[in-house]
């Protein structure tokens, strides 16, 4: 159980276009999820916070307008990546907690399998 | 803030040896969650264990333990018998309990690398 998957696994688009990023708990409902950049050999850098139904809190330093992050559902989370530049290239991952059972929630953390991202 | 400590960046050790890698942590909480994490080639994020703050008994998974020392703030990750499938990084993570929302607060990471 517990499986976060993210799609696409790698992309590839020219600067200027914008790149949206599929996050999805497949076998349980997700009320937080998190999204991550890394760099090669660097470690994760937390982007944002999202409750499902509500605006994502994105830490300092993030712009909010370049990375859009909507989460509709309690299954589902996109980043968009808009106006994509080269030094937006990054490995981008989420993870997807706050799993609600009866009335306990958990905020254990289920991490996808990633998403690099390169612009060209 | 919370902040996490790697002062390891590379680790090395030979194929059914022990190694020991190194995390620290401040924070003024009392109760909290640390985890270790394992990234492989792959970058698929592996929790290897987790340790509740409030347990003084240290956690065990197999042939991975931890040294939790709750007053040093330290929070060392000790893999026995090592195996060339150890190799990756490994993360440090830090989780307060409470409104946060699980956030995790990762340390740099240490690149473990095994030698048949």
């Amino acid at each position: 159980g517990a499986v976060v998957s993210q799609h696409p696994s790698r992309v590839i688009c020219k600067s200027g276009t914008s790149v949206k990023i599929e996050c999805r708990s497949l076998d349980f409902q997700a009320t937080t999820m998190f999204w991550y950049r890394q760099f090669p050999k660097q470690s994760l850098m937390l982007m944002a916070t999202s409750n499902e139904g509500s605006k994502a809190t994105y830490e300092q330093g993030v712009e909010k307008d370049k990375f859009l992050i909507n989460h509709a559902s309690l299954t589902l989370s996109t980043l968009t990546v808009t106006s994509a530049h080269p030094e937006d290239s990054s490995f981008y991952i989420c993870s997807a907690g706050g799993q609600r059972t009866g009335f306990y929630q958990s905020y254990e953390q289920y991490f996808g399998p990633g998403t690099r991202l390169t612009v060209t | 803030a919370q902040t996490v400590t790697q002062s390891q960046p590379e680790m090395s050790v030979q194929e059914a040896e022990t190694v020991t890698l190194s995390c620290t942590y401040d924070t003024s909480e009392s109760d909290y969650y640390l985890f270790w994490y394992k990234q492989p080639p792959s970058r698929q994020m592996i929790l290897v264990i987790r340790q509740e703050a409030y347990k003084q008994q240290n956690a065990t998974e197999n042939r991975f333990s931890v040294n939790f020392q709750k007053a040093a703030k330290s929070f060392s990750l000790k893999i026995s018998d090592s195996q060339l499938g150890d190799a990756a990084m490994y993360f440090c993570a830090y989780r307060s309990l409470g409104n946060q929302g699980g956030k995790l607060i990762f340390g740099q990471g240490t690149e473990l690398s095994v030698k048949p």
